[in-house]
């Protein structure tokens, strides 16, 4: 049974330019949520799709957008990077329970550098 | 912005002893989870405990939580080496989304 996969691990991007993120979730998962964290700090929410709309969101630009596929696979788009965007951006996935006590299934992240 | 502030920031003991780490809250919560994080790599879920109970074992973990306090602590017994690792606490607020927010984490060294 796959966990979460992301893809790619790692990705080197120039300011100014943009760079797409991929996730897959844990088989049986519905939702998806995406999360930046920068070296020595906790995870900080992005956003969450579930039924391929986003359905909550967390303090992030509108520089930060996504998407969610009908196989419930899911997008982080960043467009015009700046240097304080270089972090880890997790994935993960749960069951869209509605009642927030679904543990999440992360995956191992991308790690982005922007030059 | 961050909810959780987990303390101490690090902590080293030696193989075998217990280690307990806190986390404080600010805002009124649904749960309260506990993930651990290996370098460089995602996180891993340990334990939910929901804003009604008080505390909940998993194996040689321990979690309590005190609403009145907004506090909860992580207790991890006879540790192993493979315990090293960042342990954080993240809150879900409610609305029915999973959002979760976490704290800095500790940073936890087993010495052998």
């Amino acid at each position: 049974d796959a966990g979460v996969t992301q893809s790619p691990t790692h990705l080197i991007k120039t300011r100014g330019q943009q760079v797409t993120l991929r996730c897959s979730p844990k088989s049986g998962h519905d939702t998806v949520s995406w999360y930046q964290q920068a070296l020595g700090q906790g995870p900080q929410f992005i956003f969450q799709y579930y039924e391929e709309e986003e359905r909550q969101r967390g303090n992030f630009p509108d520089r930060f957008s996504g998407h969610q596929f009908p196989n419930y696979s899911s997008e982080l788009n960043v467009n015009a990077l700046l240097l304080g965007d270089s972090a880890l951006y997790l994935c993960a996935s749960s069951l869209g329970t509605g009642t927030g006590d679904s543990p999440l299934h992360f995956g191992n992240g991308t790690r982005l550098t922007v030059t | 912005s961050q909810q959780g502030e987990e303390d101490p920031q690090a902590l080293s003991i030696q193989e075998g002893e217990n280690a307990t780490m806190n986390c404080s809250y600010k805002t009124s919560i649904n749960n309260l989870q506990w993930y651990r994080q290996n370098s460089g790599r995602g996180l891993v879920h340990l334990i939910l405990i929901r804003s009604n109970e008080r505390e909940k074992h998993s194996g040689r973990l321990r979690v309590t939580l005190d609403t009145s306090k907004k506090s909860s602590s992580l207790l991890i017994t006879a540790s192993r080496a493979a315990d090293t690792a960042s342990y954080f606490c993240a809150t879900a607020s409610g609305g029915g989304a999973d959002g979760l927010t976490f704290g800095k984490g500790t940073h936890l060294i087993i010495q052998p």
